[in-house]
């Protein structure tokens, strides 16, 4: 069974950096599991912000950034806003599919 | 544009099967690279993926539910078919359907609204 971690929960300042990271339970993640960000808020579908590690997707704006950070993928908000408060998910791409991680949820205050 | 919707019963019996069926527009499921993947929520959980299927049928499940899942596509109805069976209250979940794009090193860039399955007798 693979399992990839998450912090189950981050804050941030307004305008401030934060980092979340996404790790396997057994081994590293680098660029091979094709990180995949996720945003979701409360009662909505989830919406893409980062896929193959560093890709943005189209539409999310550029204080979103992908990254492999030592043995983690990793998500950084720079300059965090407000409806940046938000539940991030990664998901990683193994030979039989994908798994997404635990979650975290990110207060902005 | 691209736009899915799940269907099927709200509710379930356990042990009885699930089956849910994804419509889509915008895409074709004969297009090279294009997959069409579950992934259901429990409330107030985390995403969990199921399975995929791709333009070429290949099929792809979650290790953990490969015995009770089934993934089918009808390509001329623009229908992607999910059966689960045996299911178990511990099944509760929104399930979603994503669109996929590109294979390994693509992304779930399009979702569906979800649809909300609860599994009681």
């Amino acid at each position: 069974q693979t399992v990839v971690t998450q912090e189950p929960s981050l804050s941030v300042s307004p305008g401030g950096t934060v980092t979340l990271t996404c790790g396997l339970d057994s081994g590293s993640v680098s660029t091979s599991h094709h990180p995949n960000w996720y945003q979701q808020t409360p009662g909505q579908s989830p919406r893409t912000l980062i896929y193959s590690t560093h890709v943005r997707s189209s539409g999310v704006p550029d204080r979103f950034s992908g990254s492999i950070l030592g043995n983690k993928a990793a998500l950084t908000i720079t300059g965090a806003q407000a409806d940046d408060e938000s539940d991030y998910y990664c998901v990683l791409y193994m030979n039989f599919g994908w798994v997404f991680g635990g979650g975290t949820r990110l207060t902005v205050l | 544009q691209i736009t899915l919707n799940e269907s099927g019963p709200t509710l379930v019996k356990p042990t009885q099967t699930l089956t849910l069926t994804c419509t889509f527009s915008g895409f074709s499921l004969s297009s090279s690279g294009v997959g069409v993947g579950w992934i259901r929520q429990p409330p107030g959980k985390a995403l969990e993926w199921l399975a995929l299927i791709y333009w070429d049928n290949d099929k792809r499940y979650s290790p953990s539910l490969k015995s009770r899942l089934t993934i089918t596509k009808d390509t001329p109805k623009n229908q992607v078919v999910l059966t689960m069976t045996d299911m178990d209250p511990v099944d509760t979940a929104t399930y979603y359907c994503a669109h996929r794009k590109g294979t390994a090193m693509g992304q779930f860039d399009f979702w569906g609204q979800g649809t909300l399955v609860t599994v009681s007798s």
